[in-house]
């Protein structure tokens, strides 16, 4: 099974600022077959990207991923203020299709 | 619109089993990968089984190997998970999600899921 591992757990950040998020995997995604997520409160989480970096329909350019094999981020580029919420990454390549255990960003 | 609705959530003892659906509109169902996802109350998200789009081909997280399975019928246009011999453990809220493609690819739309509690 591969190991997901999120940093930082929480990003205290202000609106208008800069957010880098990062995801380590204990070995290799296959064809970098990972994905990023939003989760707010109550709500279902919301695909942000998939295949490490191509943006969702729908999904602002001001949030981005890029990386490959073991080491992937997630930026947004400027914070707005609706994307207060708990982010996750996820790998599909290898069965158990597994998520990391999220980073919260607040302010 | 697009939309996955789950069903079939319900509270139980340890060692019971029931049925969740995931019932789909909006799109050509039997084009795409459906996942399902769990969320124990304040924790993080768990892949939980995963099915292609003819049903031939199948995943499950080791946590639920040999006692959930997976299943789909296109012609309803429904997904069911079969969820036996219980555990405290798979207390949750349990999402549908329809795949961006197959089955290895990622999860683009949720439905707002189905509570499960397994308690004695």
């Amino acid at each position: 099974e591969i190991v997901l591992t999120q940093s930082p757990g929480t990003l205290s950040l202000s609106p208008g600022e800069r957010a880098s998020l990062s995801c380590r995997a204990s070995q290799s995604v296959i064809s970098d077959f990972l994905a990023w997520y939003q989760q707010k409160p109550g709500q279902a989480p919301r695909l942000l990207i998939y295949d490490a970096s191509s943006r969702a329909p729908g999904i602002p350019d001001r949030f981005s991923g890029s990386g490959s094999g073991t080491d992937f981020t997630l930026t947004i580029s400027r914070l707005e203020p609706e994307d207060f919420a708990v982010y996750y990454c996820q790998q599909y390549g290898w069965s158990p299709f597994t998520f990391g255990p999220g980073t919260k960003v607040d302010i | 619109e697009v939309q996955l609705v789950e069903s079939g959530g319900g509270m139980v003892r340890p060692g019971e089993s029931l049925s969740l659906l995931c019932g789909a509109s909006g799109f050509t169902f039997d084009d795409f990968g459906i996942h399902w996802v769990r969320q124990s109350p304040g924790r993080g998200l768990e892949w939980v089984a995963g099915i292609n789009w003819n049903g031939r081909s199948e995943a499950l997280a080791d946590s639920v190997k040999g006692r959930f399975t997976i299943a789909r019928d296109n012609a309803k246009r429904l997904v069911y998970l079969q969820m036996n011999s219980l555990k405290a453990e798979d207390t949750g809220l349990y999402y549908c999600a329809k795949a961006v493609g197959g089955l290895y690819s990622g999860s683009h739309l949720w439905g707002q899921g189905t509570p499960v509690t397994v308690s004695s």
